[in-house]
């Protein structure tokens, strides 16, 4: 089966700056990962998702990138504010349509 | 439109007793997830229904966990009997189709505590 890997499990950093989330995956045929960001006691919520068939894709502030050779995507927060602290899941989904899911990344961002 | 609908919120019982979680998805969406997700961790597939059949239950622990969605609506998770690992939070989730790229969208979560 599919296996997630996700780094680093926490991560400071202060406001303004920027914050980078990694994960990687074991099968190869997954050709969808989506992010999730969870706050403390809250379901969790989709941020953002890139197909396989796409190498990079940003909305606002987020932006994921894709490396199906390398087996890896990245998370990407710029200029953070202290509402990003959460939180935040990678994940993804194989052609069997099942999601697995990274262990977490706890964002800490200080004002 | 109305999110996924899960109860109880909170549960509490001892090792070895019986519980029982209920989701209700959102209406149209043909595809529910059950997920454990315990402190710590990213949520774990345990079971997936598409309508009322089962695709994916690899990960369930047959032995104590069982899953059902009679009429491809709602679904019941029953867990008998308990046990101190258990305790953990139980998201469910809906998606429209059993396709490729659709988002899931996740209920508020039951927690449980096995004492």
């Amino acid at each position: 089966g599919e296996n997630v890997e996700q780094h680093p499990s926490t991560l400071s950093v202060q406001e303004g700056d920027s914050a980078v989330i990694k994960c990687t995956y074991s099968d190869s045929a997954s050709n969808y990962f989506p992010w999730y960001k969870q706050e403390l006691g809250k379901r969790p919520q989709l941020i953002i998702d890139i197909r396989s068939n796409v190498g990079e894709k940003k909305d606002q502030r987020i932006a994921v990138t894709l490396n199906k050779t390398a087996k890896h995507f990245s998370l990407h927060i710029t200029e953070t504010q202290p509402e990003d602290s959460a939180v935040y899941f990678c994940a993804a989904q194989t052609t069997g349509n099942q999601f697995y899911f990274g262990t977490g990344t706890s964002l800490t961002v200080i004002p | 439109e109305a999110g996924v609908a899960q109860s109880p919120r909170y549960k509490i019982i001892e090792k070895r007793q019986s519980v029982a979680f209920w989701c209700n998805p959102i209406s149209g969406h043909a595809t529910l997830y059950w997920y454990q997700q315990i402190l710590g961790q990213g949520p774990k597939l345990l079971i997936q229904f598409q309508n009322n059949g089962v695709v994916d239950d690899s990960q369930l622990p047959k032995d104590r966990f069982s899953a059902e969605r009679l009429k491809g609506v709602d679904s019941t998770l029953k867990i008998q009997p308990a046990k101190l690992e258990d305790s953990a939070v139980y998201l469910c989730a809906s998606s429209r189709r059993g396709l490729t790229y659709n988002e899931q969208f996740f209920g508020p979560g039951t927690r449980l505590t096995v004492l």
